[in-house]
């Protein structure tokens, strides 16, 4: 069964790091981009990164632009985002995606990310 | 930046009836390379993660009912429930897969009339 599962999320004070994970399985890690994409409670999904499956490019949205850092390790077939400097707007839950292309063909449970003092 | 824009922000449609749910993008996302046009379209049921159901405009995902299908091209696209279930209660998203930045319509909430 193709699976995702995230991890890491919790509660965070403004200027703080966290660093999520998503650990797969069920299908070649190695062979997919991957994706963060996440959602502030009660609204709609916001594309957070994308990272190729080589590891050689990765690309941000804007708004947490030398912020965050997505990563993977092939090997052990784990997605990683690195967030620092955290800020009240980034408080939503994060899921990782296998892409489709840029499409989106796989999604995690989630994992919540709270950003308050 | 491809903005994407969706309507209406709800709908409410009786038990077998047809629901229809439109999306628009700033730009055109037709890919002349291969005639196909990025958008895709996803369902989130609440308390889960969305699940793809169409790409290219008009590619239904494996394992999606037909009574969901896509159309359009350009900017302007279409998802249509042929017929209205009850498990299709949820809120429908469309999104372009063109290019980075990836851009998502800010949802379309359906429920049972």
């Amino acid at each position: 069964e193709v699976q995702l599962v995230e991890s890491g999320g919790g509660l965070v004070q403004p200027g703080g790091s966290l660093r999520l994970s998503c650990a797969a399985s069920g299908f070649t890690f190695s062979e997919y981009w991957m994706n963060w994409v996440r959602q502030d409670p009660g609204k709609g999904l916001v594309w957070v990164s994308r990272i190729e499956s080589d590891e050689s490019r990765t690309v941000y949205a804007d708004s947490v632009k030398g912020r965050f850092t997505i990563s993977r390790d092939n090997a052990k077939s784990t997605l990683f985002l690195q967030m620092n400097s955290l800020r009240a707007e980034d408080t939503a839950v994060y899921y990782c995606a296998r892409g489709r292309g840029n499409a989106f063909g796989v999604w995690g449970q989630g994992t919540m990310v709270t950003v308050s003092s | 930046d491809i903005v994407v824009t969706q309507s209406p922000d709800s709908l409410a449609v009786s038990l077998g009836e047809r629901a229809t749910i439109n999306c628009k993008s700033s730009q055109s996302v037709l890919y002349s390379a291969n005639n196909k046009n990025y958008i895709a379209w996803y369902q989130q049921k609440p308390g889960q993660a969305p699940k793809l159901l169409i790409f290219w405009a008009s590619t239904r995902e494996s394992g999606v009912p037909d009574r969901f299908s896509g159309s359009g091209s350009g900017t302007d696209f279409t998802l249509t429930i042929s017929s209205l279930q009850a498990e299709d209660v949820a809120v429908y998203y469309c999104q372009q897969h063109y290019g980075p930045p990836l851009t998502f319509g800010g949802g379309t909430k359906v429920q049972i009339k």
